[in-house]
């Protein structure tokens, strides 16, 4: 089976700007998780889509959204950048509610 | 709320030595628990878990037991290579009475460095 892909790897964006950020799911996978990691913070969750509903949202501000389709590949949006957007995103795809979360490689944004 | 303490890094060891990097949690439940390794520049990659107390998890030599009774989740390796150099997070998923918590609760990380 196919990994977790996430696209772009890479983004440059400046302040105000907004961007959106693609993952697709293992095959077969309908929960969809985001995560922010940055050095100060660490790992943190953003939210979980399961069959298009968001079921989970960590502690973000609204400017952070996501959405998921019927083939439970998902997007993130964040508008407004803030330079504190610099960060490493995860997406996880897990097959059941209890199961374990897969990652993918990450989508690494520059807000500059 | 739900937490998980690991150690501080980084840990800096020569091939072969014995690796214990500590781990652990706050729960209200039955959490399952989880170590991920991250190597640079990539994602995390799924370590070894365990779901229940007692139970063991093995991968690639590492081994950590889920010990409830003392709340923690240690990993430990008999005999670390030159390979075995990345960031490792102790995470925890679920734990709440009949919830379906499924966002993992991640440790700050140890980086570990084995010298040749």
């Amino acid at each position: 089976k196919a990994g977790v892909t996430q696209t772009p790897r890479y983004l440059i964006k400046t302040r105000g700007q907004q961007v959106t950020l693609s993952c697709s799911p293992i095959s077969g996978h309908r929960s969809v998780s985001w995560y922010q990691q940055t050095p100060g913070q660490g790992l943190q969750f953003l939210f979980e889509y399961f069959s298009e509903t968001q079921r989970n949202k960590g502690n973000f501000p609204g400017r952070f959204s996501g959405r998921q389709f019927s083939n439970s590949r998902s997007e993130m949006n964040v508008s407004t950048l803030e330079l504190g957007d610099s960060a490493l995103y995860l997406c996880a795809s897990r097959g059941g509610l209890a199961d374990t979360q897969y990652f993918g490689p990450g989508t690494r944004l520059t807000v500059l | 709320g739900n937490s998980v303490t690991q150690m501080e890094g980084p840990v800096t060891l020569s091939e072969e030595a014995f690796l214990t990097i500590n781990c652990t949690y706050t729960a209200t439940g039955y959490p399952s628990l989880f170590w991920y390794v991250q190597y640079p520049g990539e994602g995390l990659q799924l370590l070894l878990k365990a779901t229940k107390a007692d139970d063991k998890g093995s991968n690639k030599g590492f081994e950590a037991t889920y010990r409830k009774e003392t709340t923690s989740f240690h990993l430990e390796k008999g005999s670390v290579q030159v390979s075995d150099s990345a960031v490792y997070f102790c995470a925890l998923q679920g734990g709440s009475y009949g919830g379906s918590q499924g966002n993992l609760i991640f440790g700050k990380g140890t980086k570990l460095s084995v010298k040749p």
